[in-house]
């Protein structure tokens, strides 16, 4: 069965800093990978997107990699600010269409 | 807007008060689930559909029932709602293979 992992399980980095986010996953036989994020009592807001044949999508200030191959992903946010302040999540679309997620990074950037 | 829309977004309601919290997608997607999601638990999959009157048990089934008559429309049905079922509740859909949209979610407390 896929098993995703977040880590660390939280994060507290000062205003300005650049910080990365671990996801690995279990079985290298997924059809994409997604970052959410999700602020306190909240629906998860979808960030990025990668297939299983890219290695990296970028949106403004965020950068997601994916080497399925060793199972791992990375978030990059740069220059972070006090409004990243969520938990983020990370996902993986199996064969069978199920999404498994992980537990979640909780960020606080401080001002 | 392509949105996932979850009604109610809070609700509190009694030991065995049959209720349905609805969910509806305008995005045409085929595949809709149900998640719960609990402290130290991250999200679990209730139920999902693959279609119209296609539904399967995700990983925690117990207490709950779901219907899909339409394509856009995937209720969530607690027959007889224990405190065990308090939990924050969310609704999903996505086309085959690809991103995952969310709902608000449904605050749900049974007392």
């Amino acid at each position: 069965k896929q098993e995703v992992t977040q880590i660390p399980a939280a994060l507290s980095v000062p205003e300005g800093e650049n910080l990365v986010l671990n996801c690995s996953f279990t079985d290298s036989a997924i059809y994409n990978l997604q970052w959410f994020r999700q602020d306190p009592g909240k629906g998860l807001t979808s960030l990025l997107l990668i297939q299983s044949s890219q290695r990296e999508q970028t949106s403004g200030r965020l950068n997601a990699s994916l080497d399925k191959s060793s199972g791992r992903s990375t978030l990059y946010i740069a220059a972070s600010q006090p409004g990243d302040s969520a938990t983020y999540l990370c996902a993986v679309l199996d064969n069978f269409n199920k999404f498994y997620f992980g537990s979640g990074t909780k960020l606080n950037v401080k001002p | 807007e392509a949105q996932v829309t979850q009604n109610p977004r809070y609700l509190i309601t009694v030991t065995g008060k049959k209720l349905t919290v609805t969910c509806s997608q305008n995005m045409n997607h085929e595949y809709m689930s149900w998640y719960r999601q609990d402290p130290g638990l991250g999200l679990r999959q209730i139920y999902y559909s693959m279609n119209v009157e296609v539904t399967d048990k995700g990983d925690v089934p117990e207490g709950y029932k779901v219907s899909r008559k339409e394509k856009r429309n995937f209720p969530l049905i607690l027959e007889s709602p224990s405190p065990n079922q308090t939990s924050l509740y969310f609704c999903a859909s996505s086309p085959p293979r690809g991103a995952a949209f969310f709902g608000q979610g449904t605050r749900l407390t049974v007392v």
